[in-house]
């Protein structure tokens, strides 16, 4: 069966840098595109853009370019979000999906930025 | 971008009543490439509908979805208690983008 298991919650400070990791299974990773998805607290979902896990090509979404980078290692079927810089309201969930597959989303993972 | 606009915030209904939720959109939207989900707590959004009117697997028949160009409804024909929660709205014509949500709360 499809799963898509994420690396666990983090809290890092102001400045710093944080990667999650999505791992892929039960289907060929290779396949289908990975989404990612952010949600603050009390907030709706926000589309972060995707990554073609051909070609390794990354799409960012208005409002996620430059500090947020998408990557692969498709050697063990896992997307990868690193954000840099790290600020207060970067504090949220953030869900990879394998949207074109079918409704596959992570487990979330929560990021909390706090001094 | 296309921007999608909910409507209401939040509806407070009996079990046994019909929900009506509204998504509006900023511009026309392609193919009727919008979707429906609903959250609760600590879970990932859940999809009920695709398409605009096309129910996902496993979701019941009380659910439905209509619309085309700029406005689209989620009804709920008949609240169960597990269908309250936010229900979100998703364009994927143009990018993809999601509603700010509408709760679904008990009067």
């Amino acid at each position: 069966q499809v799963q898509l298991v994420q690396s666990g919650s983090e809290l890092q400070k102001p400045g710093a840098s944080v990667k999650v990791s999505c791992k892929a299974s039960g289907y060929t990773f290779t396949g289908y595109a990975m989404h990612w998805v952010r949600q603050a607290p009390g907030q709706g979902p926000e589309y972060m853009g995707w990554i073609n896990t051909n070609t390794g090509n990354p799409t960012y979404a208005q409002g996620f370019t430059g500090r947020f980078v998408f990557s692969l290692d498709t050697s063990v079927s896992t997307a990868y979000l690193q954000i840099s810089s790290l600020k207060a309201e970067d504090s949220a969930v953030y869900y990879c999906a394998a949207f074109d597959l079918g409704d596959y989303w992570g487990q979330g993972t929560l990021v909390t930025v706090s001094s | 971008e296309i921007v999608l606009t909910q409507s209401p915030g939040t509806l407070s209904l009996s079990p046994g009543e019909r929900a009506t939720l509204s998504c509006r959109a900023s511009q026309s939207v392609s193919g009727s490439s919008l979707a429906w989900h609903q959250q609760k707590p600590g879970q990932a959004p859940r999809l009920l509908i695709y398409g605009a009117s096309n129910r996902a697997t496993g979701i019941p028949d009380r659910f439905s979805g209509s619309g085309s160009g700029t406005d689209f409804t989620l009804t709920i024909s008949r609240l169960e208690p597990e269908d309250f929660a936010v229900y979100y709205c998703q364009q994927y014509g143009n990018s993809r983008t999601f509603g700010q949500g509408t709760k679904v709360e008990i009067k």
